[in-house]
């Protein structure tokens, strides 16, 4: 079975530029999850969706960031215009049921913002 | 504010003794707590869940889990170089609120051969 894989896995960008972020989580999986580990801080809770649907959205920094999963299945996640305080890694999990159940991670994205 | 704290070491074992790492966490109304090692540059794993009072085993991996003093631990059994890397703890809270896992910082275990 596959993992969560995520793409790209490095991205270099100049500050107010855009950059999209792709997660394709475990077939079979309706929660989706994204974190974010900026340097030096843990990592920290984004947003999660149910199939196609945000179902909490609190932890999104600001307006600048915009996720989306048409048809329930991989995710995107948009910076514009990206800030250099959002460089860190972006972190991407899936699980089966919510709650308790056991989040898979993928491998997440290196994003530089210059 | 849901907080997990970890101390985030070096955590400096020899090979073969036992690794034992720890997290305390701030709200009471967390329910899971898991364990996740990360090896650099790598995606968290997941090692252990647990979400009653008491010890979970696991191979060489023993969690615990004490609610009444908000402690969750994590012990290693014949610890090995492989061991090396990031732990991180990580807790679920139900009642609302965010649904994700929150995270320690996480500490990093090095096993000397």
């Amino acid at each position: 079975e596959a993992g969560v894989t995520q793409f790209p896995s490095h991205s270099v960008i100049e500050k107010g530029q855009t950059v999209t972020l792709r997660c394709d989580p475990i077939s079979g999986h309706d929660n989706l999850y994204w974190y974010r580990r900026v340097m030096g801080k843990e990592i920290k809770f984004l947003l999660h969706f149910v199939k196609e649907s945000k179902q909490d959205e609190s932890g999104m920094p600001n307006n600048r960031f915009l996720a989306e999963r048409t048809g329930g299945t991989y995710s995107t996640l948009k910076v514009q215009p990206a800030e250099l305080e959002d460089s860190g890694v972006y972190f991407c999990a899936s699980s089966h049921g919510s709650g308790f159940e056991t989040q898979y991670f993928g491998p997440g994205t290196r994003l530089l913002v210059l | 504010q849901k907080e997990v704290e970890q101390n985030s070491g070096p955590l400096s074992v020899p090979e073969g003794a036992i690794a034992s790492l720890n997290c305390t966490y701030s709200d009471r109304g967390s329910q899971s707590f898991f364990w996740y090692r990360q090896y650099s540059g790598k995606s968290p794993e997941l090692i252990m869940s647990i979400y009653s009072n008491g010890d979970k085993e696991d191979g060489r991996f023993t969690a615990q889990l004490n609610k009444a003093s908000q402690y969750v631990s994590l012990l290693i059994r014949d610890s090995q170089p492989s061991d090396s890397a990031t732990y991180l703890c990580a807790g679920w809270y139900s009642g609302g609120g965010a649904d994700g896992l929150t995270f320690g910082k996480g500490t990093h275990l090095i096993i000397q051969p």
